[in-house]
């Protein structure tokens, strides 16, 4: 079945870089997603990527993609602390030769981002 | 500036009271979702909706139950609520697309307490 798997908790230092990863395991998805959710809020949609796609760059988000072993990752430069958030990493399972709109997220990884 | 809302941000119900959760969108979006968030596992699909009157099961749809009379609005009924449910309730939607991204907006949260 679908299944999407993140760490639960990350850390790190106003100025350096994050690494969130994710592990999905539908191999028939076309897009992989990435969801923020700020406290006291629902979730937006961040960035996505295409799964014909390695990398992908929006200013200080790159999203890596590794198709063989079902890997995605997101990598924010310069961390701020509005940067704070929990991180969704997310599938669209597709069924024939369509989507079915579905997203399967993973758990979520918070980010905690120390001054 | 596009919205999905929420009736409730906060609720606070008994055991085996009947719990309705309301969520309306301005987008004209034919999919809509019902998700719970729970620490450490994630969003968890309850019932979704392609279409007025038309619903179907998620991964977790024991208690629940969904009404779509109206495009834009999408209620969840809890028929005789538990404190199992005590959760955050979020209501997503979405435009179809068979080949295209799916980006779902999601409205602010209503975090239920049954008591």
């Amino acid at each position: 079945g679908e299944d999407v798997e993140q760490s639960l908790f990350l850390s790190v230092r106003e100025g350096d870089s994050s690494v969130i990863n994710c592990t999905y395991t539908d191999s028939s998805s076309t897009y992989l997603y990435w969801y923020k959710q700020e406290p006291g809020a629902g979730l937006q949609l961040l960035t996505y990527i295409f799964s014909n796609m390695d990398m992908k760059q929006d200013q200080r988000l790159t999203v890596l993609l590794n198709k063989k072993d079902k890997h995605l990752s997101l990598r924010i430069a310069d961390t701020q602390t509005g940067d704070s958030a929990i991180y969704f990493c997310a599938e669209s399972p597709m069924v024939g030769s369509g989507n079915t709109g579905k997203l399967i997220f993973g758990q979520g990884t918070t980010l905690q981002v120390k001054p | 500036d596009v919205k999905v809302t929420q009736s409730s941000r906060y609720l606070v119900k008994r055991t085996g009271e009947k719990v309705f959760l309301e969520c309306v969108q301005d987008m004209d979006h034919e999919n809509m979702f019902w998700y719970r968030q729970d620490p450490g596992l994630g969003l968890r699909l309850i019932y979704f909706s392609y279409d007025v009157k038309m619903k179907e099961k998620g991964d977790i749809p024991e208690g629940y139950s969904v009404s779509r009379e109206k495009k834009e609005r999408f209620s969840l009924i809890l028929e005789s609520a538990s404190t199992n449910q005590t959760s955050m309730y979020l209501c997503a939607s979405s435009s179809p697309g068979s080949h295209s991204y799916n980006e779902q907006f999601f409205g602010p949260g209503t975090r239920l307490t049954v008591l």
